[in-house]
């Protein structure tokens, strides 16, 4: 079992739809999740992080935590074709190290 | 200077080749990493330094040297390197210990070819 595991893409979505990612992780230790955004040929950068169960949103973006599940996941509202990009999970376990998923690609398609 | 700074940007070498891979982070973090990323695969951890100590070496092959003089700098030496490795690595830093961990801040990466 991987670590960090997040729903296989590609994820396509209409523009103005909400694009939903999910990631379940394996180590019930761990305290801090993140979410990034990466463009192609281009450095990962964080959009979001969450640390405690429930919702946080920002902007239009939405991370939902669920530590007894096991389960994070980012919202994306009215999505725009410059949201289409690779998204990564990111979990830090309490070893001190960031753990990332194979991320999933979404498109939004105008 | 701003976050996270990697030189160079783009770099091709031979296979008999020796260079090296600069990092440095304007953060105050005490954490570094380099990280792989061949085209179309995800991110694959290499090193990990915390506080300037190599905490993780995740089973990489021999002709990747890691050296970190400070918690500003990490270098990735690189020789006799395979056509293989060519990817993008990825340098970046965060802050914390063992106990936690904040989020990572990427530099821009080294595009390596390797001919």
């Amino acid at each position: 079992q991987k670590e960090v595991e997040q729903n296989s893409g590609p994820l396509s979505v209409p523009e103005g739809a909400i694009a939903s990612l999910n990631c379940t992780y394996s180590d019930r230790g761990s305290q801090s999740f993140f979410w990034y955004r990466q463009y192609s040929g281009k450095s990962p950068e964080l959009i979001m992080s969450i640390y405690s169960n429930g919702d946080k949103e920002d902007g239009r973006f939405t991370a939902q935590l669920n530590k007894a599940s096991q389960y994070v996941s980012l919202l994306i509202r009215d999505s725009q074709p410059s949201d289409s990009a690779t998204y990564l999970c990111a979990v830090n376990t309490n070893a001190g190290k960031s753990t990332f998923g194979d991320g999933t690609t979404l498109t939004v398609k105008p | 200077e701003t976050g996270v700074t990697q030189t160079p940007r783009h770099l091709v070498m031979g296979m008999t080749n020796k260079k090296s891979l600069k990092c440095e982070q304007h953060l105050g973090h005490n954490a570094m990493y380099w990280y792989k990323q061949s085209a179309k695969k995800p991110l694959e951890l290499m090193f990990v330094y915390n506080f300037k100590e190599q905490t993780e070496n995740n089973s990489v092959p021999s002709r990747f040297s890691p050296e970190c003089p400070n918690s500003s700098h990490l270098f990735l030496h690189l020789h006799t390197l395979q056509p293989e490795d060519s990817a993008l690595y990825l340098c970046a830093s965060s802050q914390g210990d063992s106990r936690a961990v904040t989020e990572a801040f990427f530099g821009q990466g080294t595009r390596l070819t390797v001919v």
